[in-house]
């Protein structure tokens, strides 16, 4: 099962809101990732968890706040963000630690709007 | 710099083949990616292939991989319109950091 899950599917958020987005896996991997996607462009990495350690973080604003509470779950805090931010958040997993040889399996994604 | 290119948009008519090219510049890159993302949904992992291989074929799907000139290449046999999404090459960049680099994505559009 090669399965990532992320909840919610859709969020809407005014810009002094706090929330957080959810991404779970159950397949033992332990690399997990968080990805920004905006419309008709691909995804841009925006923080990689190693062995539950942020591992890179790609110089993304204090607004994103990421958090890896164990090995099969991964959140992301959103606090004060613009709608600039408003784009699809995409989680993703891999089986060892951060490797460039290791297939990363992508969620469905979160839908965000910052109004 | 590590760079991946992919040409934005292929129209095939339903039942015939299709193909979808890409080429990256990073002679490092142990495995190359290809991802499909229908309209509003996350990444779905098509294939892969190693970069020792010159070929790889999974059931329609069949990827061509030239090395000498970084070559990559997609193609789906019996195209149908549930094919239509939009297509991502994808190689794991050099340093072991976990991070790929993505082509822009090749839309395909799947005409009946």
């Amino acid at each position: 099962d090669t399965e990532v899950t992320q909840t919610p599917k859709h969020l809407v958020m005014g810009m002094t809101n706090k929330k957080s987005l959810k991404c779970e896996q159950h397949m033992g991997h332990r690399a997990m990732y968080w990805y920004k996607q905006k419309a008709k462009k691909p995804p841009e990495l925006m923080f990689v968890y190693s062995y539950e350690k942020l591992s890179i973080n790609e110089s993304v604003p204090s607004r994103f706040s990421p958090e890896c509470p164990n090995s099969s779950l991964l959140n992301l805090h959103l606090h004060a963000l613009q709608p600039e931010d408003s784009a699809l958040y995409l989680c993703a997993s891999s089986k060892n630690r951060v490797s460039s040889t290791d297939t990363q399996y992508f969620g469905p994604g979160t839908r965000l709007t910052v109004l | 710099g590590e760079d991946v290119e992919q040409s934005l948009f292929l129209s095939v008519r339903e039942g015939d083949s299709s193909v979808i090219n890409c080429t990256y510049t990073d002679s490092s890159s142990t495995y190359l990616y290809w991802y499909k993302q229908e309209p509003g949904a996350g990444l779905q992992l098509l294939t892969y292939i190693f970069s020792n291989m010159d070929m790889k074929q999974d059931q329609r799907l069949t990827v061509l991989l030239n090395k000498k000139d970084k070559h990559l290449s997609l193609r789906i046999a019996d195209t149908q319109t549930g094919d239509s999404a939009i297509y991502f090459c994808a190689e794991g960049s050099s340093g072991n950091t976990g991070k790929l680099i993505f082509g822009q994505g090749t839309t395909l559009q799947v005409k009946p």
